[in-house]
């Protein structure tokens, strides 16, 4: 079955220091890999997409995350996070058209 | 600007009282989704739309109806609502396998 966990539900960080996100998926054919973020009340945004090539992919507000096929993971990164990357962040991948496998969420808390 | 756009923001109504959710995207997507979120357990796909007059199921479809009439609107019908269904509900519209532009969501309490 094609599934996807993010293996921490909660991430706790100081400002300043670098996070990591962790997702993996289970699926046995080829697959389009995102993460999502979304802000207190608010609806999903974008982070970044692995579709095809680089396995190393760079998104908005400073993130990265990087493919590793024989691994089946997804991790989500970032050197240095700021107060207002408080949010909680969604891995999903497809393996066609028709749906987004959403994991569970990693909640990411930034302390001063 | 490019969104997707669904009201009511938060409903609070009464078990049995059918209710609609309505969902409107300006991109010309063909593809349409609504998703539930329920704390631990991420985002589940209710229904899906690939174009007009065509819905399908999605993983947990019980106690929800969906049409799709014009492109652009894809209202989600709750029939006779229940406390189960109390939820965050997300309407999401793509194009291909390149991600989706998400609602900003619906806050429903059902009591």
């Amino acid at each position: 079955a094609q599934s996807v966990t993010q293996l921490d539900s909660q991430v706790p960080v100081f400002e300043e220091a670098p996070v990591e996100l962790r997702c993996n998926y289970s699926s046995s054919v080829s697959v389009y890999l995102f993460w999502y973020v979304q802000y207190p009340n608010q609806g999903l945004q974008l982070l970044l997409k692995y579709l095809s090539g680089s396995t190393l992919v760079k998104g908005i507000n400073g993130f990265e995350a990087e493919f590793n096929k024989s691994q089946t993971s997804f991790h989500l990164r970032k050197p240095s996070v700021h107060i207002s990357d408080t949010a909680e962040y969604f891995c999903a991948f497809s393996g066609g058209y028709n749906k987004l496998i959403f994991g569970a969420g990693t909640r990411l808390a930034v302390h001063p | 600007e490019a969104q997707v756009t669904q009201n009511p923001r938060y409903l609070i109504t009464v078990t049995g009282k059918k209710l609609t959710v309505t969902c409107s995207q300006n991109m010309n997507h063909e593809y349409m989704s609504w998703y539930r979120q329920d704390p631990g357990l991420g985002l589940r796909q209710i229904y899906y739309s690939m174009n007009v007059e065509v819905t399908d199921k999605g993983d947990v479809p019980e106690g929800y109806k969906v049409s799709r009439k014009e492109k652009r609107n894809f209202p989600l019908i709750l029939e006779s609502p229940s406390p189960n269904q109390t939820s965050l509900y997300f309407c999401a519209s793509g194009q291909g396998v390149r991600g989706y532009t998400f609602g900003s969501g619906t806050r429903l309490t059902v009591v």
